[in-house]
């Protein structure tokens, strides 16, 4: 079956810095991908998707890009913020020939900016 | 902005009892879906639904029961409540087809004593 795999449970960096987050995937069909970002006692929202291969896509500073060769979808800013602190999905929703589809999350990568 | 709600939003029962989660999404959005959040493990996809009267089977399905009565509505039933169902349950809806998000309500917190 299709699987998401995100290896970090835990970042924790300081204010300014850069950071990349692993996305992984394993699908027999065409994929699309996303990144959900929940904020401490708030629910999941979109924070940025693509299904075009080795097309970056940006979205609030953001960015990531589909590579369907290596089946990654890393989650990268090159500033991180206090306000970054959350808790971050990759999910995967493959495009089956049946038209129907059933998501996959990955466990989460919970992001910790300290001052 | 897509609108998803739960009720109730924070509920306690013992061992054995009933309960029903409700969710109402008013985008007309065909996908609807059943999650369990837990910690290490991430959001797990119970039950979902494309339309009113359909049901899928998710990843972890045991001890749930789903049913979706109309396009905005759909619940989820445990009928025989066990403290490893204690969880931060969120109901989600999309519009049909792979390439779109989905839009989460803002969760049931179920403790089961």
């Amino acid at each position: 079956g299709d699987s998401v795999t995100q290896t970090e449970g835990l970042v924790t960096l300081t204010k300014g810095l850069p950071v990349m987050l692993n996305c992984t995937y394993q699908t027999t069909y065409s994929p699309f991908l996303f990144w959900y970002v929940q904020h401490l006692n708030e629910a999941p929202k979109l924070l940025l998707k693509s299904s075009t291969d080795n097309k970056r896509t940006e979205h609030q500073g953001f960015y990531a890009t589909l590579h369907k060769s290596s089946s990654s979808f890393h989650l990268q800013k090159s500033s991180v913020q206090l306000s970054d602190s959350a808790l971050y999905f990759c999910a995967l929703s493959p495009l089956t020939s049946g038209g129907n589809y059933k998501p996959t999350f990955g466990k989460g990568t919970s992001l910790v900016v300290h001052p | 902005e897509a609108a998803v709600t739960q009720s109730p939003r924070n509920k306690v029962t013992v061992t054995g009892g009933n309960v029903t989660l409700s969710c109402r999404q008013t985008n007309s959005h065909n996908y609807m879906y059943w999650y369990r959040q837990d910690t290490g493990h991430g959001l797990r996809l119970i039950h979902y639904s494309y339309g009113a009267g359909n049901l899928q089977i998710g990843d972890v399905p045991d001890g749930y029961k789903a049913t979706r009565t109309t396009q905005e509505d759909f619940f989820l039933l445990l009928e025989l409540a066990s403290p490893s169902q204690t969880s931060l349950y969120f109901c989600a809806s999309s519009v049909a087809g792979a390439s779109y998000e989905q839009y989460f309500g803002p969760g049931t917190r179920l403790t089961v004593l």
